[in-house]
């Protein structure tokens, strides 16, 4: 059965410093995990991707996300945090092959920007 | 192109009530997927449709039903309303049913209070 974590319900950094949002997942196939962003009042945008190809996956707005299949782990990284970031992160883990495949989101990790 | 629409952005009922949420996906989408989002929760995936047709389904009852027409737009409806039906209900459209590899575009949602 699939199903994510997002470790951290809230996250707070200083602007300029590196984020890190943690997401481990559990799925019995081949997954495909995604983080999207949501701030507010406005709908939910894909940040990045991974469907099997390049480990390490650039999205936009200088964000990254490292697939490690050993941790079963998927977490989000910026080197440096701007006060736009604020947002609302869910990590999300579907399965193509299962036949009872379905999209899981994550609990969601707020992201605080301090000045 | 104006993206995933939907209507109304807000609505308030009664415990009892019958609701209709409307959703436009993307120009050139095939496929639309319901979720529920509570407050401070991750988007619960409810149903997709694909040609005109529910092919997967979470874990909700049988209040919850929808319908795809030809050009792909798409109708939630939620009977005998409960007040945990209560949330955001997002609309999300994508290229292809059996490809969950694929990125969903995702509308504003429609925020329903039932009191």
């Amino acid at each position: 059965a699939q199903s994510v974590t997002q470790l951290d319900s809230h996250v707070s950094v200083s602007e300029g410093t590196p984020v890190l949002l943690r997401c481990n997942y559990s799925s019995s196939y081949s997954p495909s995990l995604f983080w999207y962003v949501q701030h507010p009042n406005k709908g939910l945008q894909l940040l990045l991707k991974y469907t099997s190809a390049a480990t390490l996956v650039k999205g936009i707005n200088g964000f990254e996300a490292e697939f490690k299949k050993s941790e079963t782990s998927f977490h989000l990284t910026k080197p440096s945090a701007h006060m736009s970031d604020a947002a609302e992160y869910f990590c999300v883990v579907s399965d193509r092959d299962s036949s009872a495949s379905k999209i899981i989101f994550g609990s969601g990790t707020r992201l605080s920007i301090r000045p | 192109d104006a993206g995933v629409t939907q209507s109304p952005t807000h609505l308030i009922k009664t415990r009892g009530q019958q609701v209709t949420l409307r959703c436009s996906p993307k120009s050139g989408h095939d496929t639309v997927s319901w979720y529920q989002q509570a407050l401070g929760q991750g988007p619960q995936f409810i149903f997709q449709y694909y040609e005109e047709e529910e092919r997967q389904r979470g874990n909700f009852p049988d209040r919850f039903s929808g319908h795809q027409f030809p050009n792909y737009s798409s109708e939630l409806n939620v009977n005998a309303l409960l007040l945990g039906d209560s949330a955001l209900y997002l609309c999300a459209s994508s290229l292809s049913l059996a490809e969950f590899r694929n990125e969903q575009f995702f509308g504003p949602g429609t925020r329903l209070t039932v009191l």
